[in-house]
């Protein structure tokens, strides 16, 4: 159980597209959805936290109109990288909690290159 | 945000031996939990600890919350070639509220 998927796993565009990555769980609800940000060999760095049917609460230093996040139901939140750039280039991973627990499950992350 | 300062950085340990690594924060924490993470995956949850004193296995992995709750330990024991990867701890200060990740430790096995 408990399991959290992310997709797409490899993204790779050019620097002013827009980017979509979705993230579901897909055997509990997840009341709550976090999203993380992480560069090579560092910890993971949280953005934002959303939850389902409310605006999402962003961490200082994150431009909410750069990183929209949307959690328009129990098992679906997404973000969105706006006019990419290749600063924007990292891993994303999201993360659910739900049914109850007080714990993080992750997905298994969405590489993004921006040439 | 606040961070989790994890020790060591780093461990080369040889396969078989045991392993220790720590978590330390200046804040109390009413949760604390054990990630692995393998390179290029999302972490992936080994333990988790909601009492201070509690001590819970997962296998060849024992996790301890600490009296104080400013810190957990995790312990791997006869250490595999699998075991390899980036250990991170994340402490939760009150329900409901965000995990707060610790630096993380790479753990290397040699066979």
């Amino acid at each position: 159980g408990a399991v959290v998927s992310q997709h797409p796993s490899w993204v790779i565009c050019k620097s002013g597209t827009s980017v979509k990555i979705e993230c579901r769980s897909l055997d509990f609800q997840a009341t709550t959805m976090f999203w993380y940000r992480q560069f090579p060999k560092q910890s993971l760095m949280l953005m934002a936290t959303s939850n389902e049917g409310s605006k999402a609460t962003y961490e200082q230093g994150v431009e909410k109109d750069k990183f929209l996040i949307n959690h328009a139901s129990l098992t679906l939140s997404t973000l969105t990288v706006t006019s990419a750039h290749p600063e924007d280039s990292s891993f994303y991973i999201c993360s659910a909690r739900g049914g109850g627990a007080e714990t993080q499950y992750f997905g298994p992350g969405t590489r993004l290159l921006v040439l | 945000g606040q961070q989790l300062n994890q020790s060591p950085q780093s461990m080369f340990i040889q396969e078989g031996e045991d392993v220790s690594m720590n978590c330390t924060s200046s804040s109390i924490f009413n949760t604390w939990l054990w990630y692995k993470q393998d390179p290029g995956e999302g972490p992936v949850l080994l333990i988790a600890l909601y009492k201070a004193g509690e001590l819970t296995s997962n296998g060849r992995l024992t996790a301890q919350f600490g009296i104080t709750r400013k810190d957990s330990f995790l312990n791997i024991s006869a250490s595999i070639p699998s075991d390899v990867g980036i250990y991170f701890c994340a402490g939760q200060k009150n329900t409901g509220n965000q995990f707060y990740f610790g630096t993380g430790t790479s753990l290397t096995v040699i066979p």
